[in-house]
């Protein structure tokens, strides 16, 4: 069975620019989340979606970023403009209902560099 | 929301139980306890999750006291592969996961 996949792996960029993460869940979850993990820190959850609709956003800095999951599979999470802040390891995770009914899977994250 | 304090780090001894303990004294009725480790580098894993009964798979065993204010994770005989950081973590709210800063797990050979 395949995990979730994300990409990039890695990101470098200067601050004030955008950045965007991609995240394929695995095949047939309907709940979506996005983390942010900084170093030396546990995850934080920045959104949460079950299919196409937000469940939780109440983390996520909205004056940058944002997040989408058209379609109910796929979801980019992304940062316009980046802060020095924002370098962390972004973690994508799905599972198949909400937390209570199962695991979360997690990607192997995106890590970013904001100079 | 229900928070979880861990020791910041432990050591264990190649092939001996590994006993990673947990306090949740504000833990809801309803509130599930799970258990994730982060390996380097890698996306968190999960281990196993209860509510008020003990519970064990093939990675690990969850023991849950009575009053469910703290709980212990036993991995039965640690190898190199399980150093790593572990996360105790009470379900808060609905639907999200507090991570906390985990225990540093260290086995050493």
């Amino acid at each position: 069975e395949a995990g979730v996949a994300q990409s990039p792996r890695y990101k470098i960029i200067e601050k004030r620019q955008s950045v965007a993460f991609w995240c394929n869940p695995i095949s047939g979850h309907a709940t979506l989340y996005w983390y942010q993990q900084i170093l030396g820190q546990g995850p934080k959850l920045l959104i949460q979606f079950q299919n196409n609709g937000v469940v939780d956003d109440s983390q996520l800095p909205k004056d940058r970023f944002s997040a989408e999951r058209l379609k109910g599979v796929d979801s980019t999470l992304k940062i316009q403009p980046a802060k020095l802040e924002d370098s962390a390891v972004y973690l994508c995770a799905s599972s198949l209902g909400l937390v209570g009914t199962g695991e979360l899977f997690f990607g192997e994250g995106s890590r970013l560099t904001v100079l | 929301d229900a928070k979880t304090t861990q020791p910041p780090s432990m050591d264990c001894a190649e092939g001996r139980a590994a006993n990673l303990p947990c306090n949740h004294s504000t833990i809801s009725g309803n509130e599930y306890v799970y258990w994730y480790r982060q390996i380097h580098s890698q996306g968190p894993q999960y281990i196993i999750h209860g509510l008020k009964n003990n519970e064990t798979n093939e990675m690990a065993s969850l023991i849950i006291t009575e009053d469910r204010k703290s709980s212990t994770l036993i991995l039965p005989h640690a190898t190199l592969r399980d150093t790593a950081v572990y996360y105790c973590i009470v379900q808060t709210g609905a639907n999200n996961l507090f991570f906390g800063t985990g225990t540093r797990l260290t086995v050493i050979p």
